[in-house]
């Protein structure tokens, strides 16, 4: 079976840009979350989806947003990047609660 | 505010020696989750702890949990040297969203 999947692997922006990063669940599995990973603040969450609707959300500005489609797939989007935003993201599928699969991430560089 | 606390953060200990790494956390959680990252990988679960009293072995790696000290532990048998690594410790946030750790770095040398 295919792992969790994630483009690009990494990614080098400019300050004020915006970005798109994208999630491909294991097949069959129907949620997927986000997280942040940064040297200072460890790991952190920032929302998951399931069947398409955003059932919860982390403490993140609004510039941060996600959705996802019919397929599973989700993609995250950072607007006006910010030099903190830096970091290593990474998506979890998901079959159920008690199982959580995370991708190899996108490491993004703001500059 | 949920709050999850490792113990220590960084470890240094030599092979074939034994060791436990504490994860306490502030509020119930029906799940507390144990993974592993290795330096510029992604996360690799090891274990899921659903219930009080639960154990659960792996290898050299042994993971417990006390609901009611609201206190998991992650116990570490001979020490190898391809144990090194950052062990986090996660509980559930809200329904699939985890709270993590800060981590603990291990790092087993000869």
């Amino acid at each position: 079976k295919a792992g969790v999947t994630q483009t690009p692997r990494y990614l080098i922006k400019t300050r004020g840009q915006q970005v798109t990063l994208s999630c491909s669940p294991i097949s069959g599995h129907r949620s997927v979350s986000w997280y942040q990973q940064t040297p200072g603040q460890g790991l952190q969450f920032l929302f998951e989806y399931f069947s398409e609707t955003q059932r919860n959300k982390g403490n993140f500005p609004g510039r941060f947003s996600g959705r996802q489609f019919s397929n599973s797939r989700s993609e995250m989007n950072v607007s006006t990047l910010e030099l903190g935003d830096s970091a290593l993201y990474l998506c979890a599928s998901s079959p159920r609660a008690s199982e959580q699969y995370f991708g190899p991430g996108t490491r993004l560089t703001v500059t | 505010e949920l709050k999850v606390e490792q113990n220590p953060l960084f470890l240094s200990m030599q092979e074939g020696k034994n060791y436990t790494i504490y994860c306490n956390y502030s509020t119930t959680s029906d799940r507390l989750y144990w993974y592993r990252q290795d330096p510029g990988k992604s996360l690799e679960s090891l274990f899921v702890l659903l219930s009080n009293g639960a154990v659960k072995q792996e290898g050299r790696l042994m993971a417990s949990l006390d609901t009611k000290a609201r206190l998991s532990t992650l116990h570490i048998t001979a020490a190898v040297h391809d144990l090194s690594a950052t062990y986090f410790c996660a509980v559930v946030l809200s329904g699939y969203a985890l709270n993590f750790g800060k981590g603990t770095s291990l790092l087993v040398t000869p």
